[in-house]
């Protein structure tokens, strides 16, 4: 979806740098998620955040760090890569309409960890 | 926490066919259960969503049921076009809000000619 990007697109990178991963969106959605998908294994969430003051864990937080910068802007961090980060990791943004969080994902960004 | 298992995890059928995928679900307090489709290259996206307050819901070839007894939900796509080769979740959500949502772990479907 256009309105959700991620930069970069790909990435490669060595064990033990600190990377940034970044996610904006036009969608005006307050609601932005982190996710991780390795191959033949579903979405996993990382992180996500209700607006620019909430941050939550989701189920596989361990090694990463986020921050919401703006109402369309949400990083995600590796402070210090390690080999079994590499994966194609997404970011995500919902609304509430219907009472629903109809999530709307970005194009992915592919992290090679060395 | 949620478990959602789906099958089967590669499938291949001719244009024109059926194809069924299947999940089910741990938690008996899921009320949300959206599908997704991945094509290579891009994120998923929203194909069709259901509730658990019904038991079937379509979109011209597209439909999904559900079994809230057993515990399952499947996804029907019927006269299969080539264009709808790609990789498909399910996912399930007992959040009220369906902000935390449980994949499965993909059916990569292959639409022959």
């Amino acid at each position: 979806d256009a309105d959700v990007t991620q930069t970069p697109r790909n990435r490669i990178t060595k064990t033990g740098k600190r990377i940034m991963l970044e996610c904006s969106q036009t969608k005006g959605h307050d609601r932005m998620y982190w996710y991780r998908q390795d191959p033949g294994l579903g979405l996993q969430l990382i992180y996500y955040s209700f607006d620019v003051k909430d941050i939550n864990k989701g189920e596989i937080s361990d090694g990463y760090s986020v921050s919401r910068q703006a109402q369309a802007k949400f990083s995600l961090s590796l402070e210090s890569a390690i080999p079994n980060q590499t994966a194609l990791y997404f970011c995500a943004t919902s609304d509430r309409t219907g009472g629903i969080d109809t999530q709307y994902f970005g194009p992915g960004t592919r992290l090679t960890v060395l | 926490g949620e478990n959602v298992e789906q099958h089967p995890s590669t499938l291949s059928v001719q244009e024109g066919d059926s194809a069924v995928i299947k999940c089910t679900y741990s938690d008996s307090a899921s009320n949300y259960f959206p599908w997704y489709k991945q094509e290579l290259g891009k994120g998923p996206q929203l194909i069709i969503d259901i509730r658990s307050n019904v038991g079937e819901k379509k979109d011209q070839r597209i439909a999904v049921t559900l079994n809230k007894t057993a515990k399952h939900f499947s996804l029907h796509i019927t006269e299969t076009q080539p264009e709808d080769s790609a990789v498909y979740f399910c996912a399930a959500s007992g959040d009220i809000t369906a902000s935390k949502l449980t994949f499965g772990t993909g059916t990569r479907l292959q639409v022959t000619l």
